[in-house]
């Protein structure tokens, strides 16, 4: 069980756009904690594709944007392709862990 | 362009230790702006924060591991390592090394990763 909960799969078609959840509470994201969000594509490294947030690292196509409210942290990604077809994962800050904590992850299919 | 190298056995018998190594190019490993840290993966699951270290040695450890961690950072060869202890089945996954962006505690940089199998 993951402090933070993302949906397990979504999916879209070529073009369209998604979004994916993070909710956690207010000992995380709630308590002012920054999201971060990894893309993982199937047998790689997990990516850093939004920190802090909102703010996408050198490299990362403006496509993918990051949004934050209340004790919930949200991923779009429009203008699909088939590439974005990959594990997103959420993180934040716990203040009653003292640490950091993952979403369990998204699968993202591309159909 | 920095990168990172993980290093070490990828089978290790249970009830031993499991002892990683990261490598740094491109960057020093010696700045007050970066954690340097350990990430595991199990096959099929998500992802499990191990622990990060300053290099000045100051370290932060996943409570549910920290009785069996140990992250040690290298600034005069610019690498970092990792010792898990009394590994068993549970501890068999895919390591990553990162950099950890000081404020923030995002992982803005990966090493390829490393599948350590805990068997006999």
């Amino acid at each position: 069980q993951s402090v933070l909960t993302q949906p397990p799969s979504v999916s879209g078609a070529p073009g369209q756009r998604v979004t994916i959840s993070c909710t956690g509470s207010s000992s995380n994201i709630g308590a002012g904690y920054a999201a971060h969000w990894y893309q993982q594509v199937p047998g790689t490294a997990p990516k850093l594709l939004i920190y802090s947030n909102n703010n996408r690292p050198s490299g990362v196509p403006d496509r993918f944007s990051g949004s934050k409210s209340g004790t919930s942290a949200s991923l779009a990604i429009t203008g699909l392709q088939p590439e974005d077809e990959a594990d997103y994962y959420c993180q934040s800050y716990d203040s009653s862990l003292s640490g950091v904590v993952f979403g369990g992850g998204t699968k993202l299919t591309v159909l | 362009q920095l990168q990172l190298q993980e290093s070490g056995p990828g089978l290790v018998k249970p009830s031993e230790t499991l002892s990683l190594t990261c490598i740094v190019s491109g960057g020093s490993i010696s700045s007050s702006s970066y954690y340097w840290g350990w990430i595991r993966q199990p096959p099929g699951k998500g992802l499990e924060l191990i622990g990060r270290a300053f290099y000045s040695g100051n370290t932060y450890y996943n409570p549910s591991l920290e009785s069996r961690v140990t992250i040690s950072v290298d600034t005069s060869k610019n690498q970092f390592s990792l010792k898990l202890r009394s590994v068993t089945a549970a501890d068999t996954a895919m390591y990553y090394c990162v950099r950890v962006e000081f404020n923030s505690l995002s992982s803005d940089h990966w090493g390829q990763g490393t599948l350590v199998t805990v068997s006999s």
